[in-house]
């Protein structure tokens, strides 16, 4: 069962847009973390932010969590073409796995 | 640094046979966990090994099994495979498991036919 979940499924931008996710999940967290995946390929580690933390940066991303309203944010500024992929969110909650969302796939147009 | 090689990158086989994916951790990374993606359940965990000890297992059949080794390499093996375990096998390392960052592997497409 999956603990995330992603919203929108999917987000189409124009170039040089912002790009916001949004991720909700059900029991308590250690950390939350952010994936990007191209096509089928691994996952890129994003960022990961911890339950006693409320917002990270880390160069065109920002990351929010709500942990009142179990719940997080990606913003991607000033997209570009190569940030065409899948945006996952997963939760560590003690029990050494990660547990994904379904995704939003984000398409940046040129 | 290298990153978490796995190996192989694509495999096809036949229903009934049996399968061993491979993974090698980033060096001094000693957990070591598995996942499945299928475009219909999306990630699901498999199991994580810390030290050569399965700490987490996840909701699937006997079939599929994993073992980590001194070096913190891991393999997983699936027995008597059916056509629903074609999917993308990733495998991912981190620190301690549960407080850093998990690294991904490129994963292996297993398709069963």
């Amino acid at each position: 069962s999956q603990q995330g979940e992603e919203d929108p499924q999917a987000l189409s931008i124009q170039e040089g847009e912002n790009a916001t996710m949004n991720c909700s999940y059900k029991t308590s967290i250690n950390n939350l973390q952010w994936y990007r995946q191209n096509s089928g390929r691994g996952l890129v580690h994003l960022i990961l932010i911890r339950s006693n933390e409320r917002e990270k940066h880390s160069g065109r991303l920002r990351v929010t969590l709500d942990t009142s309203k179990k719940s997080s944010s990606l913003l991607i500024t000033a997209s570009r073409a190569a940030d065409t992929a899948s945006y996952f969110c997963a939760t560590v909650s003690n029990d050494y796995k990660l547990s994904f969302g379904a995704g939003t796939t984000v398409t940046v147009r040129a | 640094k290298a990153g978490v090689t796995q190996t192989p990158r694509y495999l096809i086989k036949t229903r009934g046979q049996q399968v061993t994916l491979s993974c090698s951790p980033i060096s001094g990374h000693r957990s070591v966990s598995w996942y499945q993606q299928t475009p219909g359940q999306g990630l699901q965990f498999l199991f994580e090994y810390f030290s050569e000890t399965q700490r987490n297992k996840g909701n699937f059949p006997g079939r599929f099994s994993g073992r980590q080794f001194s070096n913190s390499r891991s393999e997983m093996n699936v027995s008597t495979l059916e056509l629903g375990d074609s999917a993308l096998y990733l495998c991912a390392s981190s620190l301690s498991g549960d407080l850093d960052e998990a690294f991904f592997g490129q994963g292996t497409r297993l398709t069963v036919v």
